[in-house]
């Protein structure tokens, strides 16, 4: 149980165009999720908290214009790249907290790469 | 602020070594304790967690204990494998803040055949 998933997987935009990543709580309903940006050997920094029925809590320095994040329903949050460049290119993942509320549950990541 | 460090970038064990991967954390509040394992193009995986002093985590042959005193959560194996080769990353959490969670910098775990 307790399965994130993120749609789609890989992405590859021009510069200039929005992209809109999925994250999905398949077996378990999720008030709150996260979004994280990974560089290449790095570790993860958060972007944001996404709760559901309420506006996202962005972490200092990070862009909400840039970054919508959408909490629609128990089981799924959006986070949309908008005028995406090739600064934007990274992995992003996202995470819920499981039943119980004692865990995060991550998804397998989106790669992005803007041309 | 509340931080979490791991001194070791890499770590290079040979294939039944054992292992420490160390994990300090600083806070004034009482953290619930996690180790995150990441394999290349995927999501981190829970692999351990401690929720409270003294308790150990377990899996696969892994354990860490929860060290108030030593504000520490080190990562110890009595033999390693090839296929424990990742990276691993050592985070604490509030509940009292929305459960975000504060990761180290990670560990990559590479074990030589």
């Amino acid at each position: 149980g307790a399965v994130v998933s993120q749609h789609p997987s890989r992405v590859i935009c021009k510069s200039g165009t929005s992209v809109k990543i999925e994250c999905r709580s398949l077996d378990f309903q999720a008030t709150t999720m996260f979004w994280y940006r990974q560089f290449p050997k790095k570790s993860l920094m958060l972007m944001a908290t996404s709760n559901e029925g309420s506006k996202a809590t962005y972490e200092q320095g990070v862009e909400k214009d840039k970054f919508l994040i959408n909490h629609a329903s128990l089981t799924l949050s959006t986070l949309t790249v908008t005028s995406a460049h090739p600064e934007d290119s990274s992995f992003y993942i996202c995470s819920a907290i499981g039943p119980g509320k004692e865990t995060q549950y991550f998804g397998p990541g989106t790669r992005l790469l803007v041309l | 602020g509340d931080s979490v460090v791991q001194t070791e970038g890499q770590v290079l064990p040979s294939e039944g070594d054992s292992l420490i991967v160390n994990c300090s954390y600083e806070t004034t509040q009482y953290p619930s304790l996690f180790w995150y394992v990441q394999y290349p193009g995927e999501g981190p995986q829970l692999h351990l967690k401690a929720m409270k002093a003294n308790d150990k985590g377990r899996n696969k042959g892994f354990e860490a204990m929860y060290r108030k005193e030593t504000t520490s959560f080190h990562l110890e194996k009595d033999s390693v494998q090839e296929s424990d080769s990742a990276v691993y990353f050592c985070a604490l959490r509030f509940y009292n803040q929305g459960g975000k969670l504060i990761f180290g910098q990670g560990t990559e775990l590479s074990v030589k055949p």
